[in-house]
């Protein structure tokens, strides 16, 4: 069946505009995560949603990023005021259901390279 | 607090020789465990997942790893590596706390190379 789809695959923007990662999860699954994957940092856990809410944001870097999913399914994560610091690797996952004996189903990524 | 130490970032070995990735964990709780793989320019592929039904798991592409609770301990092997293994590692473990959101611990990742 199809799995995660995350999109664009590459994104290239200037420092201080705003960008939009998208995330198509497995259909089915109700849990949805966000990840990113840097260099320095390695991955990090970013958001976590349970259909369309989102009871942990605790990664989230600063108030620039925000995170939202409609109908229980695709969910699009916002930088605004972009800063070299966020180019990275932003990975989606979802699974069948939140909880800590989930395997999570990872889509290719979306590689953003800020100039 | 969970989290996990992966004890190698980089891991060479010949093609047709066994593979063992190092990762020692930290729990105040049994543990699930996960490793994942991550081919170059793609997601992260689950390998296999401890439960704590038996603590010799078995993966996918012939890849092993034994729980070892005395040892804190969640080495990966395979008997017998191939080119296609080459590719970064992932020791992990979820995130226990106030709230079960099953989000992911990740270890520093292993680069494995295998040289013909």
């Amino acid at each position: 069946g199809a799995g995660v789809s995350q999109s664009p695959s590459n994104k290239v923007t200037e420092k201080g505009k705003d960008v939009e990662l998208r995330c198509d999860p497995i259909s089915g699954h109700t849990a949805l995560y966000w990840y990113r994957q840097s260099l320095g940092q390695g991955l990090e856990f970013l958001i976590y949603f349970q259909g369309n809410s989102a009871p942990d944001k605790s990664g989230l870097p600063s108030d620039r990023f925000s995170a939202e999913r409609t109908g229980g399914s695709v969910s699009t994560l916002t930088i605004q005021r972009t800063q070299q610091e966020d180019s990275a690797v932003y990975l989606c996952a979802s699974s069948r259901t939140g909880g800590f004996n989930q395997p999570q189903h990872f889509g290719d990524g979306t590689r953003l390279s800020i100039l | 607090a969970q989290s996990v130490t992966q004890l190698d970032s980089h891991v060479s070995v010949s093609e047709g020789t066994p593979v063992l990735l190092r990762c020692n964990y930290s729990s105040s709780y049994s543990p699930s465990l996960f490793w994942y793989v991550q081919h170059p320019n793609k997601g992260l592929q689950l390998l296999l997942k401890y439960t704590s039904a038996a603590t010799l798991v078995k993966g996918i592409n012939g890849f092993e790893a034994e729980f070892k609770k005395s040892e804190t301990s969640f080495h990966l092997t395979k008997p017998t590596a191939h080119m296609s293994d080459e590719a970064e590692y992932f020791c992990v473990v979820p995130y226990i706390g106030s709230s079960n959101t099953g989000k992911l611990i990740f270890g520093q990742g292993t680069t494995l190379q295998v040289k013909p």
